[in-house]
């Protein structure tokens, strides 16, 4: 079976430092990774997707970036956060038809930037 | 307009009753559509996919109405355990089928 692996779980960084955070899909291969935004009594804001290895697609301008260095493998990324990035980070994982059986969810980051 | 608009409650209802939810969506060209649940501080998990004939799993009905382009979940018996967000979910059609757009969710709260 496939399952989806997020870390870290909370996060407290200060304003301006760098941010790292990966997801990891196990039991599939060439998934579509997703990376969402969920800002405190917010929606779930995509953020990031990728269809390959090296194909990353942005939805929306921020100061955030993406990379998928394998099948498997998302990271997202800042070389300098700022306050309003502050939220919980969800990976999710879909097959590539993924609107037809919907995404899976890992557990997610939650970052408070300081 | 929003692409997925909900309404976000919260619905207090006591155990037992029935409860329903509606979601609207803006593209006509959605063709795949889900609601989920989303527990406090968790990740969303998928609850069910909607299918145009209706359909049912356990307690939860799910229907879509494309002319009037809605989507609805229908809970019956409630129990404290369904307290939850739910998620209204739609694919954004056209040339970027495979994204899933996420309503703000529903709110349920339900009562001893």
């Amino acid at each position: 079976s496939q399952t989806i692996h997020q870390w870290p779980a909370t996060l407290v960084q200060p304003v301006g430092s760098p941010l790292s955070l990966e997801c990891t899909v196990e039991g599939t291969s060439n998934p579509n990774l997703y990376w969402y935004r969920q800002a405190a009594g917010r929606g779930l804001q995509l953020l990031f997707y990728s269809v390959g290895i090296g194909q990353i697609s942005s939805e929306v301008p921020q100061n955030l970036s993406a990379s998928r260095p394998q099948d498997r493998q998302f990271i997202l990324s800042s070389k300098k956060l700022l306050l309003s990035d502050s939220g919980f980070y969800l990976c999710a994982w879909s097959r590539t038809r993924g609107e037809l059986y919907g995404y899976t969810f890992g557990s997610g980051t939650r970052l408070t930037v300081v | 307009r929003k692409e997925v608009e909900q309404d976000p409650g919260p619905f207090n209802v006591p155990e037992g009753a029935t409860v329903a939810f509606n979601c609207t969506y803006s593209n006509s060209a959605s063709q795949s559509f889900f609601w989920y649940r989303q527990d406090c501080r968790k990740e969303p998990k998928l609850l069910m996919s909607v299918y145009s004939s209706g359909n049912e799993d356990g307690r939860f009905t799910a229907q879509l109405n494309r002319a009037s382009q809605y989507i609805s979940l229908l809970i019956r018996d409630s129990k404290l355990s369904d307290s939850a967000t739910y998620l209204c979910v739609v694919n954004k059609g056209g040339g970027a089928t495979n994204k899933l757009i996420f309503g703000t969710g529903t709110l349920l709260a339900v009562q001893p």
